[in-house]
């Protein structure tokens, strides 16, 4: 079965700060991967998809950036963190081309910029 | 108009009622309709897929899809306190090729 993991569960990170969030999915190959934020009491919002190694999509403008070394591997990051950047980042995947298929969440990160 | 729109509530039922979810969508091209759950702090999890108009049942879940309404919900049906959590619908829309997800309706079940 396929799994997804993402860490850290938790962050604290000073303004200003670098930040790196890994994801990884397990048991299927070429997955779509998506990273979501979720601001507190909020909506998800898409921020970045990938349908292979290489190939990111951005869909709102943002000091972050997203990484796709491997197949199922997914890296979102930034150079300098902004107080907005605060809330609860979801790495999901799917399997097949385009978002017609469910999307399957890890368990998130709680980011807080302090 | 949101493309996807759901009441926020809270919408509260006794244990053991059935919990009516609604969510209505905008673009009349979407095609898979998706209800996930989400318990405070943790991240959603999907609980219904539904791609054509009718009902689909999946135990105490009912998911309903009327397309030419634009309307698809959720039923629970013998609702119990552990059903408590913000539901979250998601279609996917053929216009723009994404996944849009709802603002979510918090179900809160009495005992």
């Amino acid at each position: 079965s396929q799994t997804i993991h993402q860490w850290p569960a938790t962050l604290v990170q000073p303004v200003g700060s670098p930040l790196s969030l890994e994801c990884t999915v397990e048991g299927t190959s070429n997955p779509n991967l998506y990273w979501y934020r979720q601001a507190a009491g909020r909506g998800l919002q898409l921020l970045f998809y990938s349908v292979g190694i290489g190939q990111i999509s951005s869909e709102v403008p943002q000091n972050l950036s997203a990484s796709r070394p491997q197949d199922r591997q997914f890296i979102l990051s930034s150079k300098k963190l902004l107080l907005s950047d605060s809330g609860f980042y979801l790495c999901a995947w799917s399997v097949m081309a385009g978002m017609s298929s469910p999307l399957h969440f890890g368990n998130g990160t709680r980011l807080t910029v302090t | 108009q949101k493309e996807v729109e759901q009441n926020s509530g809270p919408l509260s039922v006794p244990e053991g009622a059935i919990a009516s979810l609604n969510c209505t969508y905008s673009d009349r091209v979407s095609q898979s309709f998706f209800w996930y759950r989400q318990y405070s702090g943790k991240s959603p999890e999907l609980i219904m897929s539904i791609y054509s108009n009718g009902d689909k049942e999946d135990g105490r879940f009912t998911a309903q899809l009327n397309k030419a309404s634009q309307y698809v919900s959720l039923l629970i049906r013998d609702s119990q306190p552990s059903d408590s959590a913000t539901y979250l619908c998601a279609v996917f829309s053929g216009n723009t090729g994404k996944l849009i997800f709802g603002q979510g309706t918090t179900l809160q079940v009495k005992p």
